[in-house]
């Protein structure tokens, strides 16, 4: 199995501010994922982040909003930037197990944008 | 047409009834296909992958999959109001390890 640890937990931002969450595993992988559920929703891949390479963003999502770091292997952050009260959502970042078969997600980080 | 697609429920159940959700998927090619329960306020957790045509069952929970007809099912037995959550069923799709999700279909066992 894989530990995912998020930070912030959760945070109210104000509108046009930026907010970086970060997201620690307790091994080393290859591929970080960062989605976003918004209220009463499923869940939408944001973006995969390989370290040593730019992520790769999904249809609609862009990398001046959400900006990516990688820089190793177990650590990840994401920022949201310029927010607006539309960005208010969960934000989870989710690795694979070693054995292939199951995705571990983090805690996730609830932003709230006012 | 949605990628993956679920029915959104509530699907209702009785104390020690079988649960039955659904799910269909677009990709043709679609080779892995899992199912996550998720409680409110949780992060989504692994309840099976099915990989083959068929069944597979772990304890109270059946996976079938039909990759002819593209559905993917679970089947929960004896469901227990623990079993109250969100059910999502996802896919990967293509080549690349990503996973694209249902919207999920809730689930409620009552007394």
């Amino acid at each position: 199995s894989a530990v995912i640890s998020q930070k912030p937990s959760r945070d109210i931002c104000q509108r046009g501010t930026s907010l970086t969450i970060q997201c620690q595993v307790d091994s080393q992988v290859t591929m970080m994922f960062w989605y976003r559920q918004q209220p009463g929703q499923s869940l939408t891949l944001i973006a995969t982040a390989n370290q040593g390479s730019e992520a790769t963003y999904e249809s609609g999502f862009v990398i001046d909003k959400f900006p990516i770091s990688r820089p190793n292997l177990t650590f990840s952050t994401l920022t949201v930037s310029n927010m607006s009260p539309e960005d208010s959502s969960i934000y989870l970042c989710s690795v694979w197990g070693a054995s292939g078969n199951e995705q571990f997600f983090g805690p996730g980080t609830r932003l709230t944008v006012l | 047409q949605k990628e993956v697609e679920q029915n959104s429920g509530p699907l209702s159940v009785p104390e020690g009834a079988i649960a039955s959700l659904n799910c269909t998927y677009s990709d043709r090619g679609s080779q892995s296909f899992f199912w996550y329960r998720q409680y409110s306020g949780k992060s989504p957790e692994l309840i099976m992958f099915i990989y083959s045509n068929g069944d597979k069952e772990d304890g109270r929970f059946t996976a079938q999959l039909n990759k002819a007809s593209q559905y993917v099912s679970l089947l929960i037995r004896d469901s227990q109001p623990s079993d109250s959550a969100t059910y999502l069923c996802a896919v990967i799709t293509g080549t690349a390890s990503k996973l694209t999700f249902g919207t999920g279909t809730r689930l409620q066992v009552t007394l």
